[in-house]
């Protein structure tokens, strides 16, 4: 079953503006992770938020997390064009060996210079 | 910093042939991870290993196979290829729970 639901799909705004993507997920999670992809690229692994914490950033990147809704947002201040990629959320799961990624469907952001 | 070697970057098969996806982990670090990608989708997890055995099995067709060696690289064996194979298969390498780091992928294509 979809672990991960990624809100919106799609996103195109202007640069310097700020980009918000959603993520929902459905069970218990040790870790969440974003990554970056540009087309048909390789993953970028961007931040891990840890189930204990609520919020965390990394330069321009904002990620917050709230395990009592099961969601995240990642948000991007001050967007440029290089941001235009897809973006992912993936959990892992809670406790035991069961670190492998379930990955949402992702949020495609284009950033129009 | 070193990253996650995979090769070949591209492949092309016939239907029905075999390829091997080779995987060279971030270095100490002791669990790798496939995942698939199919065009347009999100990346499926396949198999994983943790200090060469296999520590996690999600939906990997029958005919594939994989395996961790002793110097701790991985390789990725599909058998009968079909169409639906076509895809970018990416070897991930962490320390345990920590962050998986991806290599760049292979692009597997099945004519």
């Amino acid at each position: 079953s979809q672990q991960g639901e990624e809100d919106p799909q799609a996103l195109s705004i202007q640069e310097g503006e700020n980009a918000t993507m959603n993520c929902s997920y459905k069970t218990s999670i040790n870790n969440l992770q974003w990554y970056r992809q540009n087309s048909g690229r390789g993953l970028v692994h961007l931040i891990l938020i840890r189930s204990n914490e609520r919020e965390k950033h990394s330069g321009r990147l904002r990620v917050t997390l709230d395990t009592s809704k099961k969601s995240s947002s990642l948000l991007i201040t001050a967007s440029r064009a290089a941001d235009t990629a897809s973006y992912f959320c993936a959990t892992d799961g809670s406790g035991g060996s069961n670190y492998k990624l379930t990955f949402g469907k992702g949020t495609l952001l284009t950033v129009n210079p | 910093a070193a990253g996650v070697i995979q090769s070949p970057r591209h492949l092309i098969k016939e239907k029905r042939e075999t390829a091997t996806l080779k995987c060279y982990p971030i270095p100490r670090h002791d669990t790798v991870y496939w995942y698939q990608q199919g065009p347009g989708q999100d990346p499926q997890f396949l198999i994983s290993f943790y200090e060469k055995m296999q520590s996690d099995k999600g939906s990997i067709p029958d005919r594939f196979s994989a395996q961790q060696f002793s110097d701790y690289h991985s390789e990725l064996n599909m058998s009968s290829l079909e169409l639906g194979d076509s895809a970018l298969y990416f070897c991930a390498s962490s320390l345990l729970e920590d962050t998986q780091y991806f290599g760049p992928g292979t692009r597997l294509t099945v004519l």
